[in-house]
């Protein structure tokens, strides 16, 4: 079945630092997806990517859709304290079954103040 | 909208214990995933519902685990009988209409059988 690769697991970085996580597939997705879990929560939706090469921005967020369709990238700007949690890369086909949300396995990061 | 309602919060069970894992999803959301999330494989999606009707549950483990949708507000997942493997958080979701893009999740339930 599909996978998603995602990388890295996890980050330390310095408050204020930028931060670049990415994700590629073996197959194409119609839409990607950047999730993140706090710690005791559900993953919560970032940003949401529907073509390919789109670069869509949500604050200190960007995201990329690949031109392949086959990768995403998220980065963060300038990090804070409560940007730590896990970050989830997720891949959707649609016109199919709802159920083919993929995910990736996550990357944790942690921000020192 | 409360968003996607799970319960309880946590469950700790001896093994060979039945658990049940409610969810009530977000009101006109036709669409309901049942999700496990451990460290060693991430999400899995277990199993999901459109309009109450179970469409896929090819994610479902085994046999000991079952879920039901009665109505549009409320869904369990069953784990009969309980094994210590089956520790992990247990998340359901859900989303309005096939074609929408992304879900919502509830907070989900950390389960521990002992």
């Amino acid at each position: 079945g599909q996978q998603l690769n995602q990388s890295p697991q996890s980050m330390f970085i310095q408050e204020g630092e930028d931060v670049s996580m990415n994700c590629t597939s073996s197959s194409i997705f119609n839409t990607w997806l950047w999730y993140k879990q706090d710690p005791g929560e559900g993953p919560v939706l970032l940003i949401a990517l529907y073509k390919a090469g789109e670069l869509t921005s949500n604050g200190r967020l960007t995201a990329q859709f690949g031109i392949t369709r086959k990768d995403s990238f998220l980065n963060i700007s300038a990090s804070i304290p409560s940007d730590v949690g896990i970050y989830f890369c997720a891949g959707q086909n649609y016109g199919g079954s709802q159920g083919n949300l993929i995910f990736g396995k996550g990357t944790k990061l942690s921000v020192k103040p | 909208d409360a968003g996607v309602i799970q319960s309880p919060r946590h469950e700790v069970t001896e093994m060979g214990q039945e658990v049940t894992l409610r969810c009530k999803p977000i009101s006109g959301h036709d669409y309901l995933f049942w999700y496990r999330q451990t460290m060693m494989r991430g999400l899995e999606l277990l199993i999901y519902f459109n309009n109450n009707v179970p469409i896929d549950d090819s994610g479902m483990p085994e046999d000991r685990f079952s879920a039901k949708m009665p109505n549009a507000s409320f869904s369990t997942l069953k784990i009969q009988p309980s094994e210590p493997r089956d520790s992990a958080v247990y998340f359901c979701a859900s989303i309005i209409r096939q074609g929408a893009f992304g879900y919502t999740f509830g907070s989900g339930t950390r389960l521990t059988v002992v």
